[in-house]
């Protein structure tokens, strides 16, 4: 997990209330991702970011929300309009960003968070 | 599209034992496989990946795995598994027109005393 942190490390939310789960990383990586786990399922991509002031919405994008106002940075937030926000959230980062990675870069991942909703 | 598959839930093997984790992916170009491990509660641990080169390829913690074009599979391997192996494995592929990775169900090995 060096390198790159998350916090905090289990979160729990009332129905109706955003949070916003941290991710730093100080590996000088462009490119940052967050991916959400499910007990059974493989992790599903939300959102990633190939440079600062720029992210791309992934397959499950609806009711998260995220900014790039930094490198070493990429917060999520988990909004009211999150269905069914109860999950493991992984944060991860890779060299790559738009000066050209051609899907040969490892992506590294955080320690995670775990979100309840209560 | 790409798409990534672990055809088991779950294995089984006795520790001292080899051991196989099984992945087939689908891609439209050349692919780029990544084998990750997640212990519980935990994030993803890398493992190693296959991007051009010699089929097979050696990673952390004595593992292995053998690219096969042919066949489409990435399986992951061991020559002799540890108890402290026990842990959830993911298969991912990437190619050369997908931005991000695409990652399996993943496959939960379990290593017996």
């Amino acid at each position: 997990d060096g390198g790159i942190t998350q916090s905090p490390k289990y979160l729990f939310r009332k129905e109706g209330q955003n949070v916003t789960l941290s991710c730093e990383q100080n590996l000088n990586h462009d490119a940052m991702y967050w991916y959400r786990q499910d007990p059974g399922q493989g992790l599903r991509l939300i959102y990633y970011s190939q440079i600062v002031n720029d992210f791309q919405k992934g397959d499950i994008a609806e009711g998260y929300s995220v900014s790039r106002e930094k490198k070493e940075s990429f917060p999520l937030t988990v909004t009211s309009a999150q269905k069914n926000p109860t999950a493991f959230y992984l944060c991860a980062s890779s060299i790559d960003g738009l000066a050209g990675g051609v899907g040969t870069d490892t992506q590294y991942f955080g320690p995670g968070t775990r979100l309840t909703v209560l | 599209a790409q798409s990534v598959a672990q055809p088991e839930d779950q294995v089984n093997v006795a520790e001292g034992n080899p051991l196989t984790v099984k992945c087939t992916y689908s891609v439209s170009g050349n692919p780029y496989l990544f084998w990750y491990v997640q212990y519980p509660n935990r994030g993803l641990q890398f493992l190693l990946k296959y991007i051009t080169g010699d089929n097979l390829v050696k990673g952390s913690y004595g593992f292995e795995a053998e690219f096969n074009k042919s066949q489409t599979s990435f399986h992951l391997k061991k020559p002799s598994a540890l108890v402290s192996d026990s842990a959830l494995y993911f298969c991912a592929v990437r190619d050369t027109y997908g931005q991000n990775f695409v990652f399996g169900p993943g496959t939960r090995l379990s290593v017996l005393p």
